[in-house]
């Protein structure tokens, strides 16, 4: 069964690093999401990407955060400098084409510390 | 925003029947979905309502009334591994999807 790959799975950085995170979609995907889960709450929308470009960026806080997707397959979702506040877990997901009854299909996230 | 509320905690037997419900509040609807989220891993996908009426796939329904901004997620037998957080979405009139805060399920033997 095809699933989204993220690495790394585990990640522990000093508050002003930058850290990377990379997801991988289903093949043939053409949309995918990166969202931000903080404990105990659901996920929540920071990017979405229709192939290459980006569809919804309002709640990434742009200052600190860049997503790209440079060939509209894989992506990669950067943060610098990271701050304790960005302790959470980091989850990708793609659909087949963002449509009305499409499903968002998710990866196993990325767990990032932020000390 | 979109208001999505459903309760925080709840147990149940093994055994036994859970409800699970779920109001929401969004500009626009595209459609309401269930995930299961196991302790430190990824939401899976469990069902999805765009028209009002029950949704049954084996041990889980899902029921969706429009008119209402409601849903509810029943689990059936429930089994020591259905013990995890159950997440209602919902997507809005352009099709953004937001989650609501998730149900932690416990179920004891």
């Amino acid at each position: 069964e095809a699933e989204v790959a993220q690495s790394p799975r585990y990640k522990i950085t000093e508050k002003s690093q930058a850290v990377a995170f990379w997801c991988d979609p289903i093949s043939g995907h053409a949309t995918l999401y990166w969202y931000r889960q903080i404990l105990g709450q659901g996920p929540e929308l920071l990017v979405q990407f229709q192939d290459e470009s980006v569809v919804d960026d309002s709640q990434l806080p742009k200052d600190r955060f860049s997503a790209e997707r440079l060939k509209g397959v894989d992506s990669t979702l950067k943060i610098q400098p990271a701050e304790l506040g960005d302790s959470a877990m980091y989850l990708c997901a793609s659909s087949l084409a963002g449509g009305p009854a499409d499903t968002q299909y998710f990866g196993p996230g990325t767990r990032l510390t932020v000390l | 925003g979109q208001n999505i509320d459903q309760p925080t905690e709840m147990t149940a037997t093994e055994g036994a029947i859970v409800q699970i419900n779920c109001t929401y509040q969004t500009s626009g609807f595209n459609g309401l979905f269930w995930y299961q989220q196991h302790a430190g891993e990824a939401p899976t996908f469990l069902s999805y309502n765009v028209l009002d009426g029950l949704e049954e796939k084996g041990r889980f329904s899902s029921f969706l009334s429009r008119s209402k901004g409601y849903s509810y997620l029943l689990l059936k037998e429930l089994q020591m591994k259905d013990s995890a957080s159950y997440l209602c979405a919902v997507r809005d009139g352009d099709y953004k999807l937001s989650f609501g805060a998730g149900t932690t399920v416990t179920v004891r033997a």
